[in-house]
């Protein structure tokens, strides 16, 4: 199984300030995603990220999100101004062969207070 | 609308107990479906993966089976132990490349 380490483990921030959150995928993928799972609720899917481009987005994730992949490595997820709603658990995935299994890092529990 | 439903929201079992855990989908349209386990606070982790054109798949103790026509899938564990005590999700990938998550089903096995 591939692995998939996420950055940090827990963030705690003050609503209207920017976080970005990290993920290292050790192998070389194409296909990443961010998912959200806000406590209690359904994972939910937030975008997904192809050679480089977004490939597709969900109504979540407006202007106040954006997604790079800055140095060839690291997948970056950022929250431009953070409302108390962002408060989840965010994921990291890549998806890896022909299979299109989806692997999942550990997560980041973003707290908004 | 896609959507994935499990039921029952939570089970509770005996150790040593044979289990069946439900999901739903409501589109036939399914490139594949993969079952998941979560435990407390934790991140996914990746059990079992079928393939639209499969029935079902094994690992171990697990076997999931799919459905297609009635869009249902089922994760039956064998000879249940306290540790596989977790949340157990249902994903499904409906031909892009976002998987639709169930709510889960909360599995409790009682030592």
């Amino acid at each position: 199984e591939p692995e998939v380490t996420q950055t940090p483990s827990h963030q705690v921030t003050q609503m209207g300030q920017e976080v970005i959150l990290r993920c290292v995928p050790i192998s070389n993928h194409l296909y990443f995603y961010w998912y959200r799972q806000i406590l209690g609720q359904k994972v939910e899917f937030l975008v997904s990220f192809y050679n480089n481009e977004i490939s597709e987005k969900s109504e979540i994730f407006d202007d106040q999100f954006s997604v790079e992949r800055p140095d060839g490595s690291n997948f970056t997820l950022k929250i431009r101004s953070t409302k108390l709603e962002d408060s989840a658990m965010y994921f990291c995935a890549i998806q890896t062969g022909g299979q299109n299994e989806q692997f999942f890092g550990p997560g980041t529990r973003l707290t908004v207070l | 609308k896609q959507e994935v439903t499990q039921i029952p929201a939570a089970l509770s079992v005996p150790e040593g107990e044979n289990l069946v855990l439900n999901c739903s989908f409501t589109d036939s349209a399914i490139y594949n479906l993969q079952w998941f386990r979560q435990d407390p606070g934790k991140g996914l982790t990746s059990l079992l993966l079928i393939q639209s054109s499969q029935r079902e798949q094994t690992s171990g103790r697990l076997n999931a089976s799919l459905d297609k026509s009635s869009g249902r899938s089922t994760l039956y564990i064998a000879a249940s132990q306290p540790g596989d005590s977790a949340t157990y999700l249902c994903a499904v990938l409906f031909g892009n490349e976002k998987l639709t998550f169930g709510t889960g089903t909360r599995l409790t096995i009682i030592p």
